[in-house]
Order: structure tokens, then sequence, then C-alpha cells
């Protein structure tokens, strides 16, 4: 079990700019959530996998928001035209059914 | 929608006193909850999962309880230590839909 693993650690990017973060999630487990932390505040859900299909999505996944898990393994979020209001911490979780969630260590994003 | 809150917001504690940790939700149609670990600019470690038909989970000196029908749960710390100091969130799935929902966190320092 190597555990969930989220590339890269940090991104700074310019406004405007498109970034697309990755996440590994642990092997077998079929359920891959987003979440968006931004400082002080618990995590907020972002959007949900099960294998490769994309089952929910929040309000606060806007259209500059996509995110993608090809083939039920990894998945990408990817931002378009970023802006400042983007900066969080972007945590990436797996899960086998609705057992214990495992959450990577996350990709802080910064946009100047 | 369930709202989760944590109180208090922050704690402060001499090393070695027991300490407990309050979570409530105002949904109790959950399906399990589930206690994290955050250190500062890190990703969530999964401490506990407690299912809904469970009333309490031990893990060395973490111990969690959950009451369903009033919407609580605790996360008791036993002999607190220095590397406990963190922020503490819990988490919530509900018995309907994919998500989880997240409170804001206790802040927790064990001062040496």
């Amino acid at each position: 079990d190597t555990g969930v693993s989220q590339n890269p650690r940090h991104k700074i990017t310019k406004r405007g700019q498109n970034v697309t973060f990755r996440c590994d999630p642990i092997s077998e487990h079929n359920r891959l959530y987003w979440y968006r932390q931004t400082l002080g505040q618990g995590p907020e859900f972002l959007t949900y996998f099960q294998n490769e299909a994309q089952l929910e999505k929040s309000r606060l996944l806007s259209d500059r928001f996509s995110a993608e898990r090809p083939k039920g393994s990894f998945s990408t979020l990817e931002i378009q035209r970023t802006e400042q209001g983007d900066s969080a911490m972007y945590l990436c979780a797996s899960s086998r059914g609705n057992s214990r969630a495992f959450f990577g260590q996350g990709t802080r994003l910064t946009v100047v | 929608k369930q709202e989760v809150t944590q109180i208090p917001a922050a704690l402060s504690v001499p090393e070695g006193e027991n300490l407990v940790l309050n979570c409530s939700f105002t949904d109790s149609a959950i399906y399990n909850l589930q206690w994290f670990r955050q250190d500062p600019g890190k990703g969530l470690t999964s401490l506990l999962l407690i299912q809904s038909s469970q009333r309490e989970q031990t893990s060395g000196r973490l111990n969690a309880s959950l009451d369903k029908s009033s919407g609580r749960s605790t996360l008791y710390i036993a002999a607190s230590q220095p590397g406990d100091s963190a922020t503490y969130l819990c988490a919530v799935r509900p018995d309907t839909g994919n998500q989880f929902y997240f409170g804001t966190g206790t802040s927790l320092t064990v001062i040496p």
C-alpha cells in the first residue's frame, strides 16, 4: 500500500494560465474524490469518480474546472484561466466503496 | 445539506493531559464518520472510522465515540504529547450521496 500520491506538491502560476494536477489513488480503490481547502477551513467537495465515471460534481466546480479519470486509475484536475480565488490546497482521496477514505498530501496552488 | 461543526476551534493543553474534541452534525442519517489529523501544509491522515452501527472505536491513545441520534461524536486523546499538536477534522458520510462533509477542525497545541 503506497498510499495516495499527488503531484505536484506545489504550483505557482500566473493569473490566466492553465494548471493540471495529478492524483494516483491506492490501486484497489474504486472511488476517487477531489476536495479543495482554503486556510482555516475544512475541505470542500469538488467531484467524485466511481471507477472511470464522474458521478457527482459540486456547484463549486465552475466550467473552468474539469476532472478526468481515464481507465479508472489515476485522475487529473485541470483549472483553466486561473484566478486568484483559485489559490488553495487541492486534496485527492480514494476509498474502496464506502470504507475508510485515504487522502494524499495535496497540491498547494498559488495564483499570482 | 449536512452541516458539521467542531468545537472548540482551538485548544491548548499541557503535556500529559487527557482531552476531548467535539464534532456535531445536523442530519443523523449517516453511513459513517471519520476522524482525521492534519499537520500544517500537509494532507489528511485518517485516524479512526466509526460505522453508523458502532458506538466507539479505539486506536492506541485515541478513542472515538458516536451518538448518531443526537448527532455527536467525540475524539478522546489520552496522555497528550507535543507530537499530537495538529488540526483534527471530523468528516461525515451520509447514507445517500457520495461525498463526505467536513467540519472546520480543532487546532490542538500540546505544550511540553
